[in-house]
């Protein structure tokens, strides 16, 4: 029941920003978008999350549409260590044991 | 930081025998996820607990059993093992009220079936 959609794979220089973008068409109103990556075979590592607001952190940037069904995920200079996997995920953020469901993702590869 | 701690990192088994994973949360979190990860597949969701109540259940075999504990530690029992449990097993937790409600995940356990 993966209510996202990501292209799956992009490519990125080094030193540049990388742009990754994720359809919820059908997200509710009660739903936030999350962003996770899954460096090779580690455990999926939180990025960030918003609701219709951009987010900022050390991390990365959230920019979400105004009728909030899409999304990108900036991370403004990527380095090699940023080559992962990213999940763009909808979530019920409080109030409930919402799960994260884990659609295909983006695979992200930072190249010299 | 405290994280999610897992234990063990990695499990050899036999096929028919069982095995037992154990989830550490974050201090203070009340709820815990699993999911597995076959090779070269994103992660699925098994189950969760919510104050030691079973919350949600996804693709979970009849042959796994899981329940989270009076500390919020959280075990995934697997018996009956087949080949095709070899994977990596993910454990999340979180606040379900809060200002920080997001999941954060351990490093894992590699079962391994042969």
């Amino acid at each position: 029941d993966a209510k996202t959609t990501q292209p799956p794979s992009m490519d990125c220089a080094e030193g540049r920003a990388a742009n990754l973008p994720c359809n919820h068409s059908t997200i509710s109103g009660n739903e936030y978008v999350y962003w996770y990556r899954q460096i090779h075979s580690q455990g999926p590592q939180y990025i960030i999350h918003g609701l219709k607001n951009n987010e900022t952190n050390e991390m990365a940037s959230l920019i979400i549409t105004e009728d909030r069904k899409s999304s990108t995920l900036i991370l403004p200079h990527a380095t090699l260590r940023d080559t992962a996997v990213y999940y763009c995920i909808v979530r019920v953020r409080t109030g409930t044991a919402s799960k994260l469901t884990f659609g295909t993702g983006t695979r992200l590869q930072v190249t010299l | 930081a405290a994280g999610v701690i897992q234990s063990p990192r990695h499990l050899i088994k036999e096929k028919r025998e069982t095995a037992t994973l154990k989830c550490y949360p974050i201090p203070r979190h009340d709820t815990v996820y699993w999911y597995q990860q076959g090779p070269g597949q994103d992660p699925q969701f098994l189950i969760s607990f919510y104050e030691k109540m079973q919350s949600d259940k996804g693709s979970i075999p009849d042959r796994f059993s899981a329940q989270q504990f009076s500390d919020y530690h959280s075990e995934l029992n697997m018996s009956s093992l087949e080949l095709g449990d070899s994977a990596l097993y993910f454990c999340a937790s979180s606040l379900v009220q809060g200002t920080n409600t997001e999941a954060f995940f351990g490093q894992g356990t590699r079962l391994t079936v042969v």
